[in-house]
């Protein structure tokens, strides 16, 4: 299975945008990137997602790189309850793999008021 | 829509004793989950459910039993409890498919904890 790297932890000040890297440079070109996050105590919950091109939504936005070899999630304005474990992984098209999702320890982030 | 529902939220076993662990969801999923998390790591797979009457291992299935008689429950069985099963566990459910189907719910969890 395709592999993702994470930092272990970040900080951000509330309300700056917040940059969360990915790479996954072992990527096949039909693996969705996927991105959830997990609050204190509670179970994950989708954030976005993306194949090729740049997501939006009313959470986040997803960059993707040209090659996808990386994916950038981007928080607006980091607030308060941002501050969660970010995790990134890559879910394939189809087959077995896909009726799962492989989490690693993810980055957990800090929001400093 | 409740989303995903887990019951009990908080269980002590000790080792040897069995138990369920329910998980219900009211969004007409066909695909649901079971994962466990244990202290500061991931989330790892242990069985999965693609409809009624299907069900598959994942990662970490040993000491773990399930079925799928319906298409919203989906109760995992703990044989015969051991202090390795100590964890979060989290149902999850999600529709088959793109679009909305790549959105995985999941529920609030049960901890549970076994002497």
């Amino acid at each position: 299975d395709a592999k993702t790297t994470q930092p272990n932890s970040m900080e951000s000040n509330e309300e700056e945008p917040v940059h969360l890297p990915c790479n996954h440079s072992t990527i096949s070109g039909t693996d969705y990137i996927h991105w959830y996050r997990q609050l204190p105590s509670q179970g994950p919950e989708y954030v976005i997602h993306g194949l090729t091109s740049n997501v939006n939504n009313r959470m986040a936005s997803l960059a993707i790189a040209e090659d996808r070899k990386s994916s950038t999630l981007i928080l607006h304005r980091a607030t308060l309850r941002d501050a969660a474990v970010y995790y990134c992984i890559l879910r394939p098209y189809s087959g077995a793999g896909s009726y799962q999702l492989t989490f690693g320890k993810g980055t957990k982030l800090s929001v400093i008021p | 829509n409740a989303g995903v529902t887990q019951t009990p939220k908080f269980q002590v076993l000790k080792t040897g004793q069995s138990m369920t662990l329910q998980c219900a969801q009211d969004m007409n999923h066909e695909y649901m989950s079971w994962y466990r998390q244990d202290p500061g790591m991931g989330l790892r797979l242990i069985h999965y459910s693609v409809g009624a009457g299907i069900t598959d291992q994942g990662e970490v299935p040993n000491g773990y039993n399930v079925s799928r008689s319906t298409t919203e429950d989906f109760p995992l069985r703990l044989l015969s409890a051991a202090p390795s099963q100590t964890s979060v566990y989290f149902c999850a459910s999600r529709a088959p498919g793109q679009g909305k189907g790549e959105t995985q719910y999941f529920g609030p969890g049960t901890r549970l904890l076994v002497l």
